[in-house]
Parts: C-alpha cells; structure tokens; sequence
C-alpha cells in the first residue's frame, strides 16, 4: 500500500531554534497533504492544509509565521517550527491524499505518516 | 455539542469479544475514515467509506449518511487490536478517539 515517511520521528531542540520536518510519499503524488497536531491524550487537530505549489492554508488560529509550510513538489511537504518554544512541544502529523498509486488508480484515501514528536527545552 | 462524537471514550475488552465503537457527526462529509492509532503514535488509515459498509478481516466498518452516524466493529477481538481509534468524516474534523483496551 501507499506509504508516507515521515522525519524525523524525535527532535529534541532547544528554545528559540528552528526545527523542520519533512513529509515525504513514498510511491504516490500527492497533491494535497495536511499538517496535525496532536497534544497527550488529545485528538488530532489540523494545522494547515498544503497543495503543491501553493501556500499553504492554515486553520485559525495556527500562525502562518512560525509554522512554515512548504510543498515545492508533488511528493514532499516540509513542517518548519521557527523560534520553537517549550509550548510548541507536541506531536505533528503529516498526512497525503492519494490521488494516483502505480497502478494509476484513483483513491483519494488519506495516508499517514508515523508522527515527529517535538520537544523544546 | 462537538461537531463529531465518538462513544464510548474509553473500553476494556476480554479477548475474543465482539467491539463496537460508534461515531456521530454533524459536518459535511466527503468520504467518512476510521484511524488506529497505536500507542508509539503511528496512524493507519483502516476504511475509507462514503455509503454501506465494508469489511478487512476482522474489521467492519458500516455508515449511514442520512442518520450521520458510522459504526467500527471488531470480531473476535485481540490483545493488538489495543489501540485508539478515531473516526474522521472529512480531512479536517476528528473524533476524540476511542481508547481500546483488549485483556488476554
């Protein structure tokens, strides 16, 4: 099945540093990924939805300036945290929707990725 | 009221029992996914569905677009079935997830 790979899966920076996080499909284009964030015991709430050669569109109340996102090709979506603080401490999820598999088929499931957990000292 | 429920929040099962979770929403839909999230995190898309129902082993997972209201089954259910499970009626709106305890 489709994969979406997602890196790092731990990144432990300090307060005021920038972290990135990479979303990759694996076997698929993807023209639309969404970004999540998930606290402890909480569920996922979307942060951003992007579309491959455009900006990004945030929900409310998610800062455009300090949760970058790009998606410069059909098969990669970057997450930038910038000046991270310990509150951004989290665990940011990536997802793609599949359009074409190999096979040319048209699914539009969405994929996930295994997760990045942030945490700021 | 939250624009999708799931019940119950939280289940303790003894292996080989027959599971159901139930979602409830409000928004629109575009093709309503049931998510296993296991505890290290990692998300597994498990159904996909926009009418009826479907089936994958064990896993059965039925819809009803005029009620709004999608049902997750589990047969014979399993310690690693353990996990949360989240129901998803579009790529924006989730549910609060179900936490699955299965006991041997």
């Amino acid at each position: 099945g489709a994969v979406v790979s997602q890196h790092p899966s731990r990144v432990i920076c300090k307060s005021g540093t920038s972290v990135k996080i990479e979303c990759r499909s694996l076997d698929f284009q993807a023209t639309t990924m969404f970004w999540y964030r998930q606290f402890p015991k909480q569920s996922l709430m979307l942060m951003a939805t992007s579309n491959e050669g455009s900006k990004a569109t945030y929900e409310q109340g998610v800062e455009k300036d300090k949760f970058l996102i790009n998606h410069a090709s059909l098969t990669l979506s970057t997450l930038t945290v910038t000046s991270a603080h310990p509150e951004d401490s989290s665990f940011y999820i990536c997802s793609a929707r599949g359009l074409k598999l190999a096979g040319g088929m048209n699914t539009g499931e969405l994929f996930f990725g295994e997760g990045s957990r942030l945490t700021v000292l | 009221k939250n624009e999708v429920e799931q019940s119950p929040q939280n289940l303790t099962a003894q292996e080989g029992e027959f599971i159901t979770i139930n979602c409830s929403y409000s928004v629109g839909i575009s093709a309503l996914h049931w998510l296993q999230q296991h505890p290290g995190g990692g998300i597994v898309s498990l159904f996909m569905l926009s009418s009826g129902k479907k089936k994958h082993g064990r896993l059965i997972a039925t819809i009803n677009i005029q009620e709004k209201h999608s049902s997750l089954h589990i047969t014979a259910s399993h310690p690693r079935d353990s996990a949360v499970y989240i129901c998803a009626p579009n790529d924006m709106r989730f549910g609060a997830g179900t936490r699955l305890t299965v006991k041997p």
